[in-house]
């Protein structure tokens, strides 16, 4: 078990659909951040939270749309995604503030999208 | 058993043997690294991370090994073990005082008896 929750597990959403992702974290990490990964390559960064704000957006298109309600809370809203978006989506935290300390990743929501 | 990364994205090595995993980094202003392991149907899972102001680092049957002049970084497992099969992802904070973490390709770690 990881110390940072992810749910669901699995989703598959048609193309006119509108989901959200959570995820939580209890270590008291001020940083939280989304990846997502394909299959059999690395992950990739999507966005950044420190401190509850908005730090770092790596040109996601914007039918990704991250919200972070509080320090422990963390949730991707999905809307009108494409197939070649279904990936495995992981969401990670980590102290924050000076980028120096080891993410710790939940295992992640396997969407698929149809 | 010895991979180069991206041109051996394989790495099969028999139980109790030791371990070499090859990451070369892209950015010299780096100034943080991790090594990450991942099984099937997990998330990633920190194995030891080293700062740029040192060269090796070592912990419970794993050493890290960090060349800055060569951009190069290395995973040593000492024993191999089938539990230690899986793949493996270095990645780097390219940076300074930024939250950024970005991956490598990874190399799959696998054991045979």
């Amino acid at each position: 078990d990881t110390e940072v929750t992810q749910t669901p597990k699995h989703l598959v959403m048609g193309m006119t659909n509108k989901k959200s992702l959570k995820c939580e974290q209890h270590m008291g990490h001020r940083a939280m951040y989304w990846y997502k990964q394909k299959a059999k390559k690395p992950p990739e960064l999507m966005f950044v939270y420190s401190y509850e704000k908005l730090s770092i957006n790596e040109s996601v298109p914007s039918r990704f749309s991250p919200e972070c309600p509080n320090s422990s809370l963390l949730n991707l809203h999905l809307h009108a995604l494409q197939p070649e978006d279904s990936a495995l989506y992981l969401c990670a935290s980590s102290h924050g503030g000076q980028g120096n300390s080891p993410l710790h990743f939940g295992n992640g929501t396997r969407l698929t999208v149809t | 058993g010895e991979s180069v990364g991206l041109h051996l994205p394989t790495l099969s090595v028999q139980e109790g043997d030791n371990s070499i995993i090859n990451c070369a980094y892209s950015n010299s202003a780096s100034d943080y690294f991790i090594w990450y392991k991942q099984e099937s149907g997990k998330g990633p899972q920190f194995i030891i991370d080293i700062r740029s102001n040192m060269d090796k680092r070592q912990g419970q049957r794993v050493t890290v090994l960090l060349n800055k002049t060569v951009k190069h970084l290395s995973l040593q497992i000492a024993a191999t073990q089938p539990g230690d099969s899986a793949v493996y992802f270095c990645a780097e904070n390219p940076t300074w005082n930024t939250d950024k973490l970005i991956f490598g390709t990874g190399t799959r770690l696998q054991v045979f008896p």
